[in-house]
Formats: structure tokens, sequence, C-alpha cells
């Protein structure tokens, strides 16, 4: 089974407006880690929020944040006030264990995001 | 900029060949990891070491790929034999702080 599911190939969004891009995983560890990540056309790799299973708030880093819905199994990423340079793929992904005594980094597909003016 | 150093950026070489990739990690003694990208796809996970150990390899790493971390400090990953099937973007990442995993920029393979 995949342990990291992101159902929207490609999302579009007006600028200024907020977007949701929805993850769902799996795991059967009681302590794991959820990551974004932004990657544009250059191709690197950009870390953008974090949130432990045991964090009970909901995690923000100034317009991203996560919406964690720890029974539904799902950590959506939130993007308020889209820009035209938030057009990029967006990557969610999984630790199974604590930190860097954890496993490496599982991700899923990706959701392609489509900013206009 | 992650300070995660990757090099080369880009390489093209001629299937059978031998290639090399470095990666200068910010942090000599955390955890080191190395990913492969095919177009349209997610990082998969190739292997990762703690200082200089090698810990895990994913059975995506087939014999003809081999990673070293010497002294903890940077790392090299090596491609014998190239196939055009290696065509990718290597990644590799580092751990700062407890949790974030910062990339590099990644070394993008093309096998003519």
């Amino acid at each position: 089974a995949q342990k990291i599911t992101q159902t929207q190939p490609g999302m579009f969004v007006q600028e200024k407006e907020a977007v949701t891009l929805d993850c769902t995983y799996d795991t059967s560890d009681q302590s794991y880690g959820l990551f974004w990540y932004k990657q544009p056309s250059s191709g690197e790799m950009i870390f953008l929020i974090y949130q432990g299973s045991y964090d009970e708030q909901n995690a923000t880093e100034g317009r991203y944040s996560l919406n964690f819905q720890k029974a539904r199994k799902s950590a959506n990423l939130v993007i308020s006030a889209s820009q035209l340079g938030d057009s990029a793929m967006y990557f969610c992904a999984m630790r199974e264990g604590a930190g860097q005594a954890g496993t490496a980094l599982i991700f899923g597909k990706g959701t392609t995001l489509s900013v206009s003016s | 900029d992650t300070g995660v150093s990757q090099d080369p950026r880009h390489k093209i070489t001629k299937r059978g060949q031998n290639v090399t990739f470095r990666c200068d990690p910010i942090s000599e003694h955390n955890r080191l990891y190395w990913y492969r990208q095919t177009l349209g796809q997610g990082p998969e996970f190739l292997t990762y070491f703690q200082n200089e150990a090698q810990l895990e390899k994913s059975r995506l790493l087939s014999d003809r790929f081999s990673a070293e971390r010497p002294k903890g400090s940077f790392s090299t990953l090596e491609i014998q034999r190239t196939e055009q099937g290696d065509s990718a973007m290597y990644l590799c990442a580092n751990h700062q702080g407890a949790e974030e995993l910062f990339f590099g920029e990644g070394s993008r393979l093309t096998v003519l």
C-alpha cells in the first residue's frame, strides 16, 4: 500500500486566493513526522513545513499551514494568499520514528500547483 | 540556499560510462541521504549514512551503484556502466536540526 497519497495531480488557483493540497498517509507507528516540500521548475527541493505526530497544534510557517487530522491520517497543506511564485510541484513526505533515529523520508507523487493572475 | 552542495549539477554521459556525484553537507556528523527522482515522480530513497557508516540501502540501489562517506564528511555516489534508465535527478539531503531535512540542488544525469 502507498505510504503517502496525493490524489490531486494538478491544482489551479488565482492569485491572492487560498488553496489546499491534499495528503493522506499510512503508518502503524505512533511516532512519525510529516513534511511538505516545494519543487519549482529549477529542481531544488525547498522545505516548507513540518508536523510531528505528537504535536497538538497545527504547524504554521508564514503563509503555509498544515491541517493535521490524525484520526483521518491526513496532513493537508494550506497556502493562503497565493502568489505567482507559488507555482511549483508540492510533495508531501513522511518519516516513521523519531527525528534522526527515524526512517528515511517517503514521498508522495506530488501535486502541481499553478497560480494565475 | 540550504548549504548542501552537489556537484556536478548536470552530467551527460554515454551508456556504459561511469559517473560520480559528490555531496557536501552542512553538518559532518549527521545523517546524509541520497535520493533519486525521475520526471514527474517524487524522490525515491536510495541510501543513507550516519557519519561514515552506510546504514541502509534501498533495493533500488543495484550493484552498479556505490556510495561512500569517508570520514563522515562529504559523500560520493558512483554509478558504473550507466544505463539509460539511470537518467534522473540525484538528490542529496542532510539534517539540520532534529527534524528538518534539507536538500541540495541535485545532480541531473542524462545517459545517451
